[in-house]
């Protein structure tokens, strides 16, 4: 089916390790996006791309790095996992902007203890 | 940035009633988009309303948008035990030269049978 893969779905890491979250799209989108969900606080912005090779900041970027290497994955990654980034983290692809609606994954949520 | 603001947090109705949301945003946007999540689920996205719109409907859902009070309402008709489930409102943000939506924090809708 087309849409949006996230890997893992879970995931439970020490303070300090590191991880990579993956995003696939099917859909031949260029703008691709990363959030986190946490109670009480809506969606976050984490980090965006608007096409193969590039990469912006959103609202909550710090502890987190993104690649877009190929136009069908966006990659998160956590260099030095810390429990506020405890979360779920849900990645998002557009047609283009916010001008379309998103196509959303299932989410992966992970815990950092 | 812009954020929407749902309104009610919560709201439990009976089965065949009708569920009304709504949602204030800050500054001027070109769109605004509805959103629905089920409990450990991605969301998913139900309607967009363009700002020379006033009203849209897409099956049992009536979306209105007010930009002179910079307000929307999204009424689900009907409703149904299935339609349990977190609904947020979206509105584009200004960034980097591209646009990319901003999210509520939903209103809980409990449909009980």
């Amino acid at each position: 089916n087309a849409g949006v893969t996230q890997t893992p779905k879970f995931r439970v890491l020490k303070t300090g390790q590191s991880m990579t979250l993956l995003c696939a799209q099917d859909m031949n989108h260029e703008y691709m996006y990363w959030y986190r969900q946490d109670p009480g606080m809506g969606l976050r912005l984490i980090h965006y791309s608007v096409g193969e090779g590039t990469t912006a900041k959103g609202e909550v970027p710090d502890g987190y790095n993104v690649s877009r290497l190929k136009k069908q994955n966006f990659l998160l990654g956590l260099e030095s996992a810390a429990p506020s980034q405890t979360s779920v983290y849900f990645c998002a692809s557009s047609y283009a902007g916010g001008g379309y609606g998103y196509t959303f994954g299932s989410g992966t949520r992970l815990t950092v203890v | 940035s812009q954020q929407g603001e749902e309104d009610p947090q919560a709201l439990s109705i009976q089965e065949g009633e009708n569920a009304t949301m709504n949602c204030s945003y800050k500054t001027s946007i070109n769109n605004l988009q509805w959103y629905r999540q089920n409990s450990g689920r991605g969301l998913v996205h139900l309607i967009l309303i363009r700002s020379n719109e006033r009203e849209k409907h897409s099956g049992r859902l009536r979306v209105t948008l007010d930009t002179s009070k910079k307000s929307s309402s999204l009424l689900i008709t009907a409703s149904r035990a299935a339609d349990t489930a977190s609904y947020f409102c979206a509105t584009p943000y200004s960034g980097a030269g591209s646009y990319q939506l901003t999210f509520g924090k939903g209103t809980k809708l409990s449909v009980i049978p």
